[in-house]
């Protein structure tokens, strides 16, 4: 699976957009961009994932740049619950499904009243 | 989705003890793995558990020291094996409902070897 890169660290407002960036430059045309976040004390969640269109749901929306290079991860109104460690992760689908996510060091978000 | 629940949430053990794990799931899951998470770092995948057959470990990972049961489509248990200080971590059960759906993890076990 292709290697990530984000940020170690970022501060956000209570109420505004949180734009979490990440480098996938070496991303290959079957591998799609996950997002997941770890709150404190809990196990990872789901956020969002996408080949090369923008996606939305409920909880964020995914930018993706045409080249596929790197992505955005965006938290429309982020609140404090939105505190935690976000992780994004690049992975081949395969058939098998046998695999298991790599993960790095992510990019620690803290949201401020 | 899937919701997976950990047993037991957090544990102080002897060290050259063992202890095992359970996950279970609320739904059928394809595919389960195990990662391990030590203080302040991220999360490493140990194994991924096969129904029915021998979980495939990473490198580094060991089956004498970290086996794992699979029985059928919904739990798998990981034992932490002969304990030392360094075996401290998070340990996390994740499941995946369908080859290419997310991963859905539990809240962990919280370890400390004393």
């Amino acid at each position: 699976d292709a290697k990530t890169t984000q940020p170690p660290s970022m501060d956000c407002a209570e109420g505004r957009a949180a734009n979490l960036p990440c480098n996938h430059s070496t991303i290959s045309g079957n591998e799609y961009v996950y997002w997941y976040r770890q709150i404190h004390s809990q196990g990872p969640q789901y956020i969002i994932h996408g080949l090369k269109n923008n996606e939305t749901n409920e909880m964020a929306s995914l930018i993706i740049t045409e080249d596929r290079k790197s992505s955005t991860l965006i938290l429309p109104h982020a609140t404090l619950r939105d505190t935690a460690v976000y992780y994004c992760i690049v992975r081949f689908h395969s058939g098998g499904g046998a695999d298991g996510l790599t993960f790095g060091k992510g990019t620690h978000l803290i949201i401020q009243p | 989705s899937a919701v997976i629940s950990q047993k037991p949430s957090r544990d102080i053990c002897q060290r050259g003890t063992s202890l095992t794990i359970q996950c279970q799931v609320d739904s059928q899951v394809t595919m389960m793995f195990w990662y391990r998470q030590q203080p302040g770092q991220s999360l490493t995948l140990i194994a991924t558990a096969n129904q029915g057959s021998e979980a495939t470990y990473e490198s580094g990972f060991v089956i004498d020291k970290f086996p794992i049961s699979r029985p059928n489509l919904t739990f798998s248990t990981l034992t932490v094996s002969n304990m030392s200080p360094e075996d401290s971590s998070i340990y996390l059960c994740s499941g995946r409902t369908g080859y290419n759906s997310p991963l859905h993890f539990g809240n962990g076990t919280r370890l400390t070897v004393t």
